[in-house]
């Protein structure tokens, strides 16, 4: 079955700096990955996916990923932070022979002004 | 377009009464999900519906519940007798098979469930 490590439970950044939120993931074949955000009392929203191709993938909101196969590994990344970035940020890996989505538990990001 | 709904937003209900949760889902979309989440985890998946099909269910869906989407359009999530333990936040989210929005799911703000 696939899985997700999102292994930090929340990250600081100062308002400004570049922002990583860390992903492993561990799925037998060729992955499909996400990357979803939530805001309080809103629903998950789409940040942005890798499904074949360029293994640097950019999003939403000034975001972008990149595929690691080696390391298996999918990391968020942002250039530089707001403090509108602050939020619950999930990774999220799919098994493409299946339907189900395996989240990891999330990780809190702070952006401090 | 007006996204994923869902109702109640918030249920509060005493163990062993039995609760009902609906999912509208993006008119377009052919597929949907039911994932539960609980405080400091990320989503489960429950069960997923193509159509008015049931396809996939995780062992997570214990007897006690149950859910449908009778015409392919809205769904329902039943929960029977609850326990303490079905207390968590029900999440529905509607995808496209194909095309650049397969595999993205749009997901509605959730149901929370609360039992005492």
């Amino acid at each position: 079955a696939q899985s997700v490590a999102q292994p930090e439970d929340q990250v600081n950044v100062a308002e400004g700096n570049p922002l990583t939120v860390k992903c492993t993931y561990s799925v037998s074949g060729n992955p499909y990955l996400f990357w979803y955000v939530q805001y309080p009392n809103r629903g998950l929203q789409f940040l942005l996916k890798y499904i074949t191709g360029d293994n640097l993938v950019k999003g939403s909101y000034g975001f972008e990923a990149e595929f690691n196969k080696s390391q298996t590994s999918f990391h968020l990344k942002k250039p530089s932070a707001l403090v509108s970035d602050s939020a619950l940020y999930f990774c999220a890996v799919r098994d493409p022979r299946g339907n189900r989505l395996a989240f990891g538990k999330g990780n809190q990001v702070v952006v401090i002004p | 377009d007006t996204g994923v709904s869902q109702n109640p937003r918030h249920k509060i209900t005493k163990r062993g009464q039995n609760v009902t949760f609906r999912c509208d889902p993006i008119s377009e979309h052919n597929r949907l999900y039911w994932y539960r989440q609980t405080l400091g985890q990320g989503p489960e998946f429950l069960t997923y519906f193509q159509n008015e099909a049931q396809l996939e269910k995780s062992r997570l869906l214990s007897d006690r519940f149950s859910a449908e989407r009778p015409k392919g359009s809205f769904s329902t999530l039943e929960i029977q007798r609850t326990e303490q333990g079905d207390s968590a936040m029900y999440l529905c989210a509607s995808s496209f098979r194909g095309g650049f929005g397969a595999n993205v799911l749009t997901f509605g703000a959730g149901s929370r469930l609360t039992v005492l």
